[in-house]
């Protein structure tokens, strides 16, 4: 078992649908990060959180620390919001990323 | 501010052949890590350089190797080149805590044929 999940691996939706990607972690974690990869290969992190939840602009992240578990949200998504969705665990101690497989998200005009 | 650089952007090599990459972090950033990404095995670890020292490895044989200067710049190598050493090679640069949050550069892509 990795450890760090991601779910769904793939995911094709409408344009204007809300999204959900899941990401659950068995390791212990000073914090974790949501990245997000284009066709182009470069990753972008878009939040590094270690608590609560957090927000930017249609993008929201949520972690629960006691559940291990944490979550990308993206609101009335968009074509250009397709990509490769990744969340990495900084594990506590050592510092290490661990990362999940990924979720590939197709938005359909 | 500039991004974390990474050079160069595509490499074809021959397998048997070494091949060296290089990373330029972000200005004030002292840690640069070091991830394979293939489509098999998705992004991995290979290790860690802080202050010119390797602060953590993980599970790659010996042929890859880096090196970190005193400009924080760093140096990957991998020598004896094999046909599964064909990926996407990313480095990211943190100010020296992984929990201080981490930026990624493009990636290098290297083909072994």
């Amino acid at each position: 078992k990795n450890e760090v999940e991601q779910s769904p691996q793939n995911l094709t939706a409408q344009e204007g649908e809300f999204i959900t990607i899941n990401c659950s972690y068995s390791v212990g974690i000073s914090a974790l990060h949501w990245l997000q990869q284009h066709p182009g290969g470069g990753i972008v992190s878009l939040f590094m959180l270690s608590s609560g939840k957090k927000k930017h602009g249609r993008l929201i992240a949520t972690i629960n620390i006691q559940e291990k578990h944490s979550s990308l949200h993206i609101t009335a998504s968009h074509p250009r919001d397709s990509a490769v969705y990744i969340c990495a665990a900084i594990n506590f101690g050592n510092e290490k990323l661990t990362f999940g497989t990924g979720t590939r998200l197709t938005i359909i005009p | 501010k500039a991004g974390v650089t990474q050079t160069p952007r595509y490499l074809i090599k021959t397998r048997g052949q070494q091949v060296t990459l290089s990373c330029s972090p972000i200005s004030g950033h002292r840690s640069v890590s070091w991830y394979q990404q293939t489509p098999g095995q998705g992004l991995q670890f290979l290790f860690e350089y802080f202050s010119e020292t390797q602060r953590n490895k993980g599970n790659f044989p010996g042929r890859f190797s880096g090196r970190q200067f005193s400009n924080s710049r760093s140096e990957m190598n991998v020598s004896t080149l094999e046909l599964g050493d064909s990926a996407l090679y990313l480095c990211a640069s943190s100010l020296g805590r992984g929990s201080d949050g981490y930026t990624f550069g493009s990636g290098t892509r290297l083909t072994v044929v």
